[in-house]
């Protein structure tokens, strides 16, 4: 199975200020087809899981343009370019190019 | 507007058994690859069991292999996981989503599993 591994496990932020979110694979995360099957979920507290960035840097509908992600093959980064009360909770970075579906521990993101 | 909507969970002993059901709305549920994720209590997110759109390919985390079973019923918009034999340690709250792969990418709100004695 492909280990994920994020870094930090907590991330204290001041509001404004910017956040960065590190996620390593165990082995490169580039399918056959072309495409890096890396995503990235925000959990805020109480809520389901939901998420953000798809196949690396894609934003989902409805995501502020202040969340972005990058990298390739093994190493990726989840930035938040100015960090709001509403982006409190866990970050947790998933890779669907190969089966089983795995996540990272997840990074809890809390304000100072 | 996009539904999943879990039901089915309970309280159970160890050794017992449960149907979480999905039901979904929104989006053309008939073609893509549904999945079942659990979050034990204050813990991460373990994916747990995967359905192709066809239902014909299924697959599961080694920790529930053999003990249980996702299936849909496109014809009812749903989704299904048996779960027998359950674990203290299968206790979480269970969510339904489909394919992570997709373009659009839906949870439900989750239905919690407490197994003890």
């Amino acid at each position: 199975d492909v280990v994920m591994t994020q870094s930090p496990l907590s991330l204290p932020v001041t509001l404004g200020q910017p956040a960065s979110i590190s996620c390593r694979s165990s082995q490169s995360l580039l399918h056959s087809d072309g495409n890096t099957f890396l995503h990235w979920f925000q959990q805020r507290p109480g809520q389901s899981p939901r998420r953000l960035i798809y196949q690396v840097s894609k934003r989902d509908s409805g995501v502020p343009d202040r969340f972005s992600g990058s990298g390739s093959g093994t190493d990726f980064t989840l930035k938040i370019s100015r960090v709001e009360a509403e982006d409190v909770g866990v970050y947790y970075c998933v890779q669907a190019t190969d089966w089983p579906l795995t996540f990272g521990g997840g990074t809890k993101v809390e304000i100072k | 507007e996009v539904q999943l909507l879990e039901s089915g969970g309970d309280l159970v002993q160890p050794g017992g058994s449960l149907r979480l059901s999905c039901a979904a709305s929104g989006f053309n549920f008939g073609s893509d690859a549904m999945i079942w994720v659990r979050q034990a209590p204050g813990k991460g997110l373990e994916w747990v069991s995967v359905i192709s759109g066809d239902g014909y390919k299924t697959y599961h985390a080694d920790s529930v292999m053999g003990r249980f079973t996702i299936s849909r019923d496109s014809s009812k918009n749903t989704l299904s996981l048996q779960m027998n034999s359950l674990r203290v340690e299968d206790t979480a709250v269970y969510y339904c989503a489909n394919d992570p792969n997709s373009a659009g990418h839906y949870w439900g709100q989750g239905t919690l599993v407490t197994v003890s004695s």
